[in-house]
């Protein structure tokens, strides 16, 4: 069964950092890109960054470039999301995200989500 | 920039009854790069719908998904309980990768 757990969200102060995990299991983690999607309290699901399978090559939304960082490591089936500069705007679920199998890029798994709150 | 418009915002029907929401993209699009989700309270996002029709794994077929060009429709034959939720559509662009979301379409129980 493929399993997605999100951690480390938070209440942080703006211009604060912040570190999420994603614990992946039930697949073969470096056969997939992954994916950080988030939904901000009363939104839509709003796409974050990616990360291909060997980690060499991300991409990002606008409204998070130079700020956050996407990585992984693979032997820990493990994704990550590094945030710098908070600002209220970033305040959403976070979640992680697999694809469908094969060459379609519509997100099939997504975890439960953890929780980022930016205020003073 | 594309830019995915649901209607209606709101549906009110009954169990048993046919949900039809729409999906309206501001340029034409490839259907191969457009899905819907649901969205129970206090859940994840699910996947029904990828490449506009085809089910996505475990779906009942009761939700079906069509369309081209801008205009792509979820149906919904005949309303279950918990399919009263909020549902929406996404699109996906290859150069540079982006995705878009629709702003949602709740489905309430009249």
């Amino acid at each position: 069964e493929v399993q997605l757990v999100e951690s480390g969200g938070a209440v942080v102060q703006p211009g604060g950092s912040l570190r999420l995990s994603c614990a992946a299991s039930g697949f073969t983690f470096d056969g997939y890109t992954m994916h950080w999607v988030r939904q901000a309290p009363g939104k839509g699901p709003e796409w974050v960054s990616l990360i291909t399978w060997d980690g060499g090559s991300t991409s990002y939304a606008v409204s998070v470039k130079g700020r956050f960082t996407i990585s992984r490591d693979n032997s820990k089936n493990s994704l990550y999301l590094q945030m710098n500069a908070l600002t209220t705007g970033d305040t959403a679920m976070y979640y992680c995200a697999r694809p469908v199998a094969g060459m379609n890029p519509h997100f099939e798994y997504w975890g439960q989500g953890t929780l980022v709150t930016v205020s003073s | 920039e594309i830019v995915l418009t649901q209607s209606p915002g709101t549906l009110s029907l009954s169990p048993g009854e046919r949900a039809t929401l729409s999906c309206r993209a501001s340029q034409s699009v490839s259907s191969f790069y457009v899905a819907w989700y649901q969205q129970r309270l206090g859940q994840a996002p699910r996947l029904l719908i990828y490449g506009a029709s085809s089910r996505a794994t475990g779906i009942p077929d009761r939700f079906s998904g069509s369309g081209s060009g801008t205009d792509f429709t979820l149906t919904i034959s005949r309303l279950e309980p918990e399919d009263f939720a909020v549902y929406f559509c996404q699109h996906y662009t290859r150069s540079p990768p982006t995705y878009t979301f629709g702003q949602g379409a709740k489905l309430e129980i009249k």
